[in-house]
């Protein structure tokens, strides 16, 4: 079936610090790849997506390319902030069936 | 950000008394979702509907069942709640795409207790 796995953390950055978190996943065909994060307290929300190879999403300085031929969609930023500290959450979703994968997360702390 | 809400959002309760929760959609999705997320179990998916009065089990479907018999509403019902079902719950919503489920969107959540 399909999988994602990720990096569990916790991750520890100070400020302006280059910010990887990596994801990788097995899934047959193209699936759709997401980040999403979570600030203490809420909901998931939508980080950014890419949905066939070679897809770069992007948002809130945060990037990951869909990386087919490594099945990976690391997550990165150039300069984190104290703001950006939460858990980050990498999904998937098959091209068959109607679930989404979800893995562990990771949670960042960013100190100043 | 998608128009969910989840009701109530904290809720404590005793062993045995039946616990039923609510998530309203102001987005016409197709299909919603109830999650749970425990700590050292990430989110795990409980029922999910893919229309009116159309549900399925998900992983951990045990001591839970739901209804959809609006649109915009997805009921999660603890039908006798057990100290193992403290947890926040989650729903998410997606609209379809092609005839599946596109991008997951996610209500606030409802942090249960059960003493």
């Amino acid at each position: 079936g399909n999988s994602v796995t990720q990096m569990e953390g916790p991750v520890t950055l100070s400020e302006e610090a280059f910010l990887t978190i990596n994801c990788t996943y097995t899934a047959t065909g193209y699936p759709s790849l997401f980040w999403y994060v979570q600030y203490p307290g809420e909901g998931l929300q939508l980080l950014l997506k890419a949905t066939k190879a070679d897809d770069k999403g992007s948002n809130k300085g945060f990037e990951a390319t869909y990386r087919k031929e490594t099945t990976s969609f690391h997550l990165e930023k150039g300069s984190v902030q104290v703001s950006d500290s939460a858990v980050y959450f990498c999904a998937l979703k098959g091209n068959y069936g109607q679930n989404f994968v979800f893995g562990p997360g990771t949670r960042l702390s960013v100190l100043p | 950000d998608a128009g969910i809400t989840q009701s109530p959002r904290h809720k404590v309760t005793e062993t045995g008394t039946p616990v039923t929760l609510r998530c309203h959609q102001t987005e016409n999705h197709r299909y919603m979702y109830w999650y749970r997320q425990d700590p050292g179990h990430g989110l795990r998916l409980i029922h999910y509907s893919y229309g009116v009065k159309d549900t399925d089990k998900g992983e951990v479907s045990d001591g839970y069942s739901v209804s959809r018999s609006k649109t915009e509403d997805f009921l999660l019902t603890l039908e006798s709640a057990t100290s193992s079902q403290t947890s926040v719950y989650f729903c998410a919503i997606s609209e379809s795409l092609a005839g599946s489920p596109d991008t997951q969107y996610f209500g606030p959540g409802t942090r249960l207790t059960v003493l």
